[in-house]
């Protein structure tokens, strides 16, 4: 089966700009998560998708950071403005629910200068 | 305070040299244990799931071990592509069922 798809891989921009990320989970997984990975840290959990809902939003910095998915599906993650301090890699993890392995893809190195 | 705490942050060993990576929880109404293997560039990939203390499971030279407060993660006679860092998190019962993740054990075969 194919794995779970982001893009793009890496991104490169000055601080106050904005970026987006894009995730397109395993078909029929239920459960979508966005978590932001700093070096030599475990993943951090920004936000939790069950189908179109969302289901834990509580560690996003709503004051800059947006996400949503679409039908269901496919999901996007907003930065808007850009920090210093959000250089980290963005990882897109699906599940079939809410309490079976996440699966991740390879992430999003995000780089501000 | 929900937390999980791996050690060592690092581990060098010659290939064949067979070792235990550590993974301490402090975490109120455990549903599950959950290892990963990162590779450099890429995402967690799922290894195990242990779900009662005393389960064991095993995947070629790995093998996760439970405990009521911890869970070690074996690996005998490691290659050098056994090398990635070896995350633990543990799956709270409630709070829709949200991972605690470790810090990760970075783990280095030599050939």
């Amino acid at each position: 089966e194919a794995g779970v798809a982001q893009s793009p891989r890496y991104k490169i921009i000055e601080k106050r700009q904005s970026v987006a990320f894009w995730c397109n989970p395993i078909s029929g997984h239920a459960t979508l998560y966005w978590y932001q990975q700093i070096l030599g840290q475990g993943p951090k959990l920004l936000i939790q998708f069950q189908n179109n809902g969302v289901v834990d939003d509580s560690q996003l910095p709503k004051d800059r950071f947006s996400a949503e998915r679409l039908k269901g599906v496919d999901s996007t993650l907003k930065i808007q403005p850009a920090k210093l301090e959000d250089s980290a890699v963005y990882l897109c993890a699906s599940s079939l629910d809410l309490i079976q392995p996440q699966h991740f893809g390879d992430g999003t190195r995000l780089s501000i200068l | 305070e929900d937390q999980v705490t791996q050690s060592p942050e690092a581990l060098r060993l010659q290939e064949g040299e067979s070792s235990s990576l550590n993974c301490s929880y402090t975490v109120s109404g455990l549903r599950g244990l959950f290892w990963y293997r990162q590779d450099p560039g890429k995402g967690p990939e799922f290894l195990f799931t242990l779900y009662s203390a005393g389960e064991e499971k095993e995947k070629e030279r790995l093998k996760a071990t439970l405990t009521k407060k911890e869970s070690f993660l074996h690996i005998t006679a490691p290659k050098p592509e056994d090398s990635a860092t070896y995350l633990c998190a543990a799956q709270r019962s409630d709070s829709n069922y949200q991972l605690i993740w470790g810090a990760g054990t970075k783990l280095i075969i030599k050939p």
